[in-house]
């Protein structure tokens, strides 16, 4: 059974439309985050979760929105679709995030394609 | 800024054989995973190191936190081990935060 459950697998949206990621994890962890990766570029870092509070936020856009309504849920709220939105989207969670239990175990991604 | 510098960008290798791949971290670092990224983009976790070495089947890993790098060492590759690899580390904060390199493309042929 899968442990990180990320929906959908794809997603096609068209520029200005928002969409929202679904990330769920069945670990017992209390860590999340979120991770793009877009061609030619490395994953990078987007978001940081802990005990559902917000730890660390690299996004530069305040059109990408983080929610988490449960302990095992952070989903990613993306307004004003932009093409340059296009990637993978990862979903990761560990046990904790700042502690030698910090190991991170990702989902298997939605690629978003913007139109 | 932080950053991780990941090399070789590509690698060949023919079955049996082995190479190492290496990271090297701009700024001192907590800890660093392994990923393997397969062919239908799934991370797969290889190995976590605050520090010291790592061996998992034929694969070993070393971390060296004071010199700021880190290494995976492949041994006897097998046609499986084809994909792209990467080095993630962990930052100082308490946030979680992993910077990730640009990736191994690794190769493995008969």
């Amino acid at each position: 059974d899968p442990k990180i459950i990320q929906k959908p697998k794809y997603l096609v949206a068209v520029t200005g439309s928002e969409k929202i990621l679904i990330c769920e994890q069945y670990l017992g962890h209390n860590a999340m985050y979120w991770y793009r990766q877009s061609a030619k570029k490395p994953l990078e870092f987007m978001f940081s979760y802990s005990y559902q509070k917000l730890m660390d936020n690299q996004t530069a856009s305040s059109r990408f929105q983080p929610q988490s309504s449960k302990k095992n849920h952070l989903d990613l709220q993306i307004t004003a679709l932009k093409p340059d939105d296009s990637a993978t989207y990862f979903c990761a969670s560990s046990q904790d995030a700042g502690g030698i239990l910090a190991e991170q175990f990702f989902g298997p991604g939605t690629r978003l394609t913007v139109l | 800024g932080d950053q991780v510098e990941q090399s070789p960008s590509a690698l060949s290798l023919h079955e049996g054989t082995g190479s190492a791949l290496r990271c090297n971290f701009t700024t001192t670092m907590r800890a660093v995973q392994w990923f393997q990224q397969n062919s239908r983009g799934s991370l797969i976790n290889l190995f976590y190191l605050a520090s010291g070495t790592k061996e998992n089947g034929r694969l070993k890993s070393t971390f060296n936190s004071k010199e700021s790098y880190s290494t995976l060492h492949i041994r006897d590759a097998q046609l499986e081990d084809s994909g792209t690899y990467f080095c993630a580390a962990r930052t100082t904060g308490n946030t979680g935060k992993l910077i990730f390199g640009l990736g191994t493309t690794l190769q493995v042929q008969p």
